[in-house]
């Protein structure tokens, strides 16, 4: 079955970075897009960006554009998110999720804590 | 962006009741409406796609409706496990937004 297998939790300070993993299995990983989705405490969902594991093609949200970079490794089937100039406002969870232009499949999420 | 409007905040219902669910649109957006459930410290699970098309897994009772600005994701006789908040998001236009979720709660 399709697995998504995100990287643990991460303590960064303000205006550091921080690189998420998400490695896929149970699937071919070029099949689907992986998208990048945002839940901040108690709070709705904010899609990020989207990648397209073929070519690397990439879809952002403008509010994250000139901070998120969204790669993909076809060899290990892992993609990544970096975000850069981190601020109190990045902490979060962070989710994974493969699908075509929607999510589909979602990973576990990841709980991003920005604090000095 | 488009803005999805989803109502009510909160819907205390008794299990065994039916209940529909609204998001609204702030243009016309086709049938890219998208619904998930999420319960509490889980991943967000997806429902429906296409406003209306069924996902394999998914119990017969969830269905949705709906194109344009008005969507409904309807849920037929309420189960326990059934309690927990509720998206829809689109996919018509970039950047791809949510609303603000509906919270399922027993009365």
């Amino acid at each position: 079955q399709v697995n998504l297998l995100q990287s643990g939790a991460a303590l960064v300070k303000p205006g550091a970075s921080v690189k998420l993993s998400c490695k896929a299995s149970g699937y071919t990983f070029t099949d689907y897009y992986i998208h990048w989705v945002k839940q901040s405490h108690g709070r709705s969902l904010e899609w990020i960006g989207y990648i397209n594991p073929i070519g690397g093609y990439t879809n952002y949200n403008e509010k994250f554009k000139n901070r998120a970079t969204l790669t993909v490794d076809k060899s290990t089937n892992t993609a990544y998110m970096e975000l850069a100039r981190l601020t109190s406002e990045d902490s979060a969870t962070y989710f994974c999720s493969s699908g075509g232009s929607y999510p589909y499949y979602w990973g576990q999420g990841v709980m991003v804590t920005v604090s000095s | 962006d488009i803005v999805l409007t989803q109502s009510p905040a909160t819907l205390s219902v008794t299990p065994g009741e039916s209940v529909s669910l609204s998001c609204r649109a702030s243009q016309g957006i086709g049938t890219t409406i998208h619904w998930y459930q999420q319960k509490s410290n889980e991943s967000p699970r997806l429902l429906i796609k296409y406003a209306s098309q069924s996902i394999s897994g998914i119990p017969s009772r969830f269905s949705g409706s709906g194109s344009g600005t008005d969507f409904t994701l309807s849920i037929n006789r309420v189960e326990s496990e059934d309690f927990s908040v509720y998206y829809c998001q689109q996919t018509y236009s970039l950047p791809f937004t949510f609303g603000s979720g509906t919270k399922l709660e027993i009365k």
